[in-house]
């Protein structure tokens, strides 16, 4: 059974500091998803990464994996009070790119000024 | 273009009654998806369906949760003899497979979620 950990669950941060946040999974994949949900609304989709060492950057956030390691992770970058959210990673072990993905608990960031 | 919609936005029943929640995937996509999100917690794989092809069920939870999709688009997820662990966002999403241009890894599966259904059981 596929087992998607994120980590940490909680990050409180100063504006202007960097962190990462870690997804780690358990079974071989090569595609592996970015979600965003503000408070009380739906999951955003972020980024999408579909080989070992895809990275992908929107602003202050970089994506990257490395499908050997089993490792997503998520960086951020000056953070700014805007950045404040659920983060979720998600995996995809399908082949025929409709099937269901296993999600991580996901990161509950809020930054402060 | 319009995204993934859902009603009723909030629903409150009380323990014991039917629900209904509906689900109106992006025009197009194939592939359909609900999942359940308790207060605070990650999402919970409920069932899925893609095509014409039989759903997968593995995440329902209990013989009181169906769901149905007429016509290969709407959704009904039905919920009978509510108990209040049932308390939950509900989510929908759909997505439709997709390939890269040049090197190609295989279809990927984004999937675009709904506002969900906050379902209240009293």
């Amino acid at each position: 059974e596929l087992k998607v950990e994120q980590n940490p669950l909680f990050l409180s941060m100063q504006e202007g500091k960097n962190y990462t946040i870690y997804c780690n999974y358990s079974t071989t994949s090569d595609r592996l998803y970015w979600y965003r949900q503000d408070p009380g609304k739906s999951l955003e989709s972020l980024f999408v990464l579909l080989s070992n060492g895809a990275v992908k950057q929107e602003g202050r956030l970089m994506a990257s994996l490395d499908t050997k390691a089993r490792l997503s992770t998520l960086h951020i970058t000056a953070a700014v009070h805007d950045l404040s959210a659920t983060y979720f990673c998600a995996v995809d072990i399908g082949k025929s790119g409709s099937e269901k993905l296993v999600f991580g608990k996901g990161t509950k960031l809020t930054v402060n000024p | 273009g319009a995204g993934v919609s859902q009603s009723p936005s909030n629903k409150v029943t009380e323990k014991g009654k039917d629900v209904e929640l509906r689900c109106d995937p992006i025009s197009g996509h194939t592939a359909l998806y609900w999942y359940r999100q308790s207060l605070g917690q990650g999402l919970e794989f409920l069932i899925y369906f893609q095509g014409n092809s039989a759903p997968d069920k593995s995440g329902l939870p209990s013989d009181r949760f169906s769901a149905e999709r007429t016509g290969g688009s709407v959704s009904t997820l039905t919920i009978q003899r509510t108990q209040q662990e049932d308390s939950a966002v509900y989510l929908c999403a759909s997505s439709r497979p997709k390939r890269l241009a040049g090197a190609d890894p295989g279809p990927y599966n984004e999937q675009f979620f709904g506002p969900g259904t906050r379902l209240t059981v009293l």
